[in-house]
């Protein structure tokens, strides 16, 4: 069975510190997914990596496939990164590519 | 472009109740999918939709769960004779043929009473 972990669960920072939030999967995959939730339920995509290193902005993802282990870091954290991040697998050489989801980890940033 | 809308946004309903919800995506996105996200927990895959075709409903929790997208676009999952355990949110997405990246509605806040 596919599962997504995700650590840590819940993570509070203060405004400025760099963030680490780790995923790890246990089947190969086509691709790994990081999204941001919003309360209110919205959920956008930020990055979808096979490979390799991923940036836009202040936010940074990568992903080992030998280890299936992937990482989201943002870098000079603000208040407005406070949200549900999480991380999805899909493997796009099944049916469908459905997601995969880990349970998200909820960031709070402090001023 | 508008992006992916869900209708409605808050539902409540008594426990036996049956309930519809509505999913509009992307113009031209083939696929569609339905997820459900109980209360701290990531979305959980129900059901996935090529065009009108329902090609996986593996995820679907139950008889009392149906979906359908007869032409292709608009989609609803219908919950029938609803239970407290129903209560979360549905969430849709849509993506176009081909492209891994989905993109989700707003979802539907289910409470079940």
């Amino acid at each position: 069975k596919n599962e997504v972990e995700q650590s840590p669960q819940n993570l509070t920072a203060q405004e400025g510190e760099f963030i680490t939030i780790n995923c790890s999967y246990s089947v190969g995959i086509s691709a790994l997914h990081w999204l941001q939730q919003h309360p209110g339920g919205g959920i956008v995509s930020l990055f979808m990596l096979s490979s390799g290193k991923k940036k836009h902005g202040r936010l940074i993802a990568t992903i080992n496939i030998q280890e299936k282990h992937s990482s989201l870091h943002i870098t000079a954290s603000h208040p407005r990164d406070s949200a549900v991040y999480i991380c999805a697998d899909s493997n796009y050489g099944g049916s469908q590519g459905n997601l995969i989801f880990g349970k998200g980890t909820k960031l709070s940033v402090k001023p | 472009g508008a992006g992916v809308s869900q209708s409605p946004r808050y539902k409540v309903a008594k426990r036996g109740q049956d309930v519809a919800l509505r999913c509009d995506p992307i113009s031209g996105h083939v696929s569609l999918f339905w997820y459900q996200q109980a209360l701290g927990q990531g979305p959980e895959f129900l059901t996935y939709f090529q065009n009108e075709a329902q090609l996986d409903k593996s995820g679907l929790p139950s008889d009392r769960f149906f979906a359908e997208r007869p032409e292709g676009s608009v989609s609803t999952l219908k919950i029938q004779r609803t239970q407290q355990e129903d209560s979360a949110v549905y969430l849709c997405a849509s993506s176009l043929w081909g492209e891994e990246t989905q993109y989700f509605g707003p979802g539907t806040r289910l409470l079940v009473l």
